[in-house]
């Protein structure tokens, strides 16, 4: 079982829809970063949090540290916004990220 | 544009062939990473180099080959590879650790005949 455990797997929307994506974690961590990687393959840091939301346009990110817990929203989603979410950890005791399997999200018009 | 490039952004090789993997960055971060990406797997950490110094090997096959001639410049040498090793690869780098916001390349999509 990975430490790090992502839902969906894969998530169909139309657009407009509201969006959510779970990750949870089963290790003491320092921060939980949220990542975007689009079908070229390239891979984007959305967020790094370790406490309390974070919110950038139309993503918001939270993160319950005593549940383990992270949730990734988008809000009035877009076409544009398809393509697979990576939550990763980085534990306290190593000074390496873990990575979820990610969620491969699909907005249609 | 994140800052880090690779190139190639495609390599086919055969199994006894020699290939190498570039990667650069301009954003004066002291860490980068190779990862392989293999389909439907989480992405694996191969090596670690913080300030040109190899700290993280995470029992990769001898068959890959890093090398960090400067802070800004990361090499992965192939050699003898095997089908399996078919996969994305991805360069990143990181101000200082890892667990700090990384910048990714775009990724070497290699295949392995």
């Amino acid at each position: 079982k990975n430490e790090v455990e992502q839902s969906p797997q894969n998530l169909t929307a139309q657009e407009g829809e509201f969006i959510t994506i779970n990750c949870s974690y089963s290790v003491g961590i320092s921060a939980l970063h949220w990542l975007q990687q689009h079908p070229g393959g390239g891979i984007v840091s959305l967020f790094m949090l370790s406490s309390g939301k974070k919110k950038h346009g139309r993503l918001i990110a939270t993160i319950n540290i005593q549940e383990k817990h992270s949730s990734l929203h988008i809000t009035a989603s877009h076409p544009r916004d398809s393509a697979v979410y990576i939550c990763a950890v980085g534990p306290y005791n190593t000074d390496k990220l873990i990575f979820g399997t990610g969620t491969r999200l699909q907005v249609f018009p | 544009e994140t800052g880090v490039t690779q190139t190639p952004r495609h390599l086919v090789m055969g199994m006894t062939n020699k290939k190498s993997l570039k990667c650069e960055q301009h954003l004066g971060h002291n860490a980068m990473y190779w990862y392989k990406q293999s389909a439907k797997k989480p992405l694996e950490l191969m090596f670690v180099y913080s300030l040109e110094e190899r700290v993280e090997n995470n029992s990769v096959p001898s068959r890959f080959s890093p090398e960090c001639p400067n802070s800004s410049h990361l090499f992965l040498h192939l050699h003898t590879l095997q089908p399996e090793d078919s996969a994305l690869y991805l360069c990143a780098s990181s101000l200082d650790r890892a667990t700090d916001t990384q910048y990714f390349g775009p990724g070497t999509r290699l295949t392995v005949l």
